[in-house]
């Protein structure tokens, strides 16, 4: 069936590059999606990035996307104590629906 | 613009109650979408509401019912309810149904069962 894969955990200093990263099976969503969480809050989207483009950069963040494995990351660079957070990669599923996976949570230490 | 508002934020319930929760999408977005958030299960979906139609459900009973309304608003209900009900939920916005680049959340509603 249709899954999304991430590591659970990511600890990095503050100032350094995060990278995160996620697996999917479902090689047919048209956008794979980054969504930031914050304790008691929302999904606030990131970013996202369509299937046929291979990265996408918005100020701090770089999407890369390797079709073939089916590979999805998301760089933080200088990474902030702000950043500090749960990620969740996000892919559409055969419903229209998105799939998430379990979420990476951020930790940066100062 | 405005963002996604769920109401309301916190409530607590008992078993064998049924509660409705509420989500105004961005204006203009007519797909409205629930997800229920849990640690065990994570980010599940459970509907899909577009121009008032449901187009796409999840795997939940049927205690779990919505609808949307003419103004794009949505509502969800869950009856008869259970302590493994006891979730956030999330509700989604986007302009087209399917999703499409642009899916934004709502900050989500808490629910205790108790």
């Amino acid at each position: 069936g249709e899954d999304v894969e991430q590591s659970l955990f990511l600890s990095v200093r503050e100032g350094d590059s995060s990278v995160i990263n996620c697996t999917y099976t479902d090689s047919s969503s048209t956008y794979l999606y980054w969504y930031k969480q914050e304790p008691g809050a929302g999904l606030q989207l990131l970013t996202y990035i369509f299937s046929n483009m291979d990265m996408k950069q918005d100020q701090r963040l770089t999407v890369l996307l390797n079709k073939k494995d089916k590979h999805l990351s998301l760089r933080i660079a200088d990474t902030q104590t702000g950043d500090s957070a749960i990620y969740f990669c996000a892919g559409g599923g055969s419903q229209g629906n998105l799939i998430f996976g379990k979420g990476t949570k951020l930790s940066v230490k100062p | 613009k405005a963002g996604v508002t769920q109401t309301p934020r916190y409530l607590i319930k008992t078993r064998g109650q049924q509660v409705t929760l509420s989500c105004s999408p961005i204006s203009g977005h007519r797909s409205v979408s629930w997800y229920q958030q849990t640690p065990g299960q994570g980010l599940q979906f459970l509907f899909e509401y577009f121009s008032e139609t449901q187009r796409n459900k999840g795997n939940f009973p049927g205690r779990f019912s919505g609808r949307q309304f003419s103004n794009s608003r949505s509502e969800m209900n869950v009856s008869t309810l259970e302590l493994g009900d006891s979730a956030l939920y999330l509700c989604a916005s986007s302009y087209q149904t399917g999703g499409g680049n642009t899916i934004y959340f709502g900050e989500g509603s808490w629910l205790t069962v108790v």
